[in-house]
């Protein structure tokens, strides 16, 4: 089982809808987890950091669940520029800080 | 203010041969990290530097892998000598304080190609 699950997708949606996507991770000792963009053959950048108490960023909100261990990212109003790879992403427990990819969800927003 | 630099972004070699990877963090960053991706699987951590000392390695595929950070600045990732598998993008990270609660700004990644 991986660390880090998502599904892959493609999430092909229509301008304008709200798309959610989900990710599990095994580590119940993990410490920090953040949803990364990645736009084809470019870098991965910062979406949002994920707390306990969720947090939202203009038309992104993330939730994260202790007890489940699973993150969520609801984007609402999807736009054109949306399109990209979701990266789910945990850092491990205390004493290392290395980041613990999933492999990532496409989404394809659609005119 | 200059973001994390990679060279070269592409590199072709023959299965074999010697290559060397090399990152620029952004200046005052002490922590410096070194990724993969493998073609159509997840970006894997393969080690962490804090200032010029390997806090983490244990993502290291093998000993054909060797990275440095003289000084605390730029680091260098040498394959030597490369495989086929070792194909796949590579990104090298920088950070401030450590990754926890802190971003981790990505470098646009080399494409290595061993053929």
């Amino acid at each position: 089982r991986k660390e880090v699950e998502q599904d892959p997708g493609p999430f092909n949606v229509p301008e304008g809808a709200t798309v959610a996507f989900n990710c599990t991770y095994s580590n119940s000792a993990s410490q920090s987890f953040f949803w990364y963009r990645q736009d084809c053959r470019k870098e991965p950048k910062l979406l949002m950091s994920v707390y306990s108490s969720g947090n939202e960023d203009g038309r992104f909100t993330a939730q994260l669940n202790r007890a489940s261990q699973y993150i969520s990212l609801l984007i609402r109003d999807s736009k054109l520029s949306d399109s990209a790879t979701y990266l789910c992403v945990v850092n491990k427990a205390s004493g290392t800080y290395k980041y613990i990819f999933g492999t990532g969800t496409r989404l394809k927003v659609l005119a | 203010e200059a973001g994390v630099t990679q060279f070269p972004s592409h590199s072709v070699i023959e299965k074999g041969q010697t290559v060397t990877l090399r990152c620029d963090p952004i200046s005052g960053h002490d922590n410096l990290y070194w990724y993969r991706r493998v073609m159509g699987k997840e970006i894997k951590f393969l080690l962490h530097f804090v200032k010029e000392s390997k806090q983490d390695e244990s993502g290291m595929p093998n000993n054909r892998f060797l990275a440095e950070r003289t000084g605390g600045t730029y680091s260098t990732l040498k394959v030597q000598p490369a495989e086929l598998e070792d194909s796949g993008v590579y990104f090298c990270a920088s950070s401030l304080g450590g990754v926890a609660n802190t971003e981790a700004f990505f470098g646009q990644g080399t494409r290595l190609t061993v053929v």
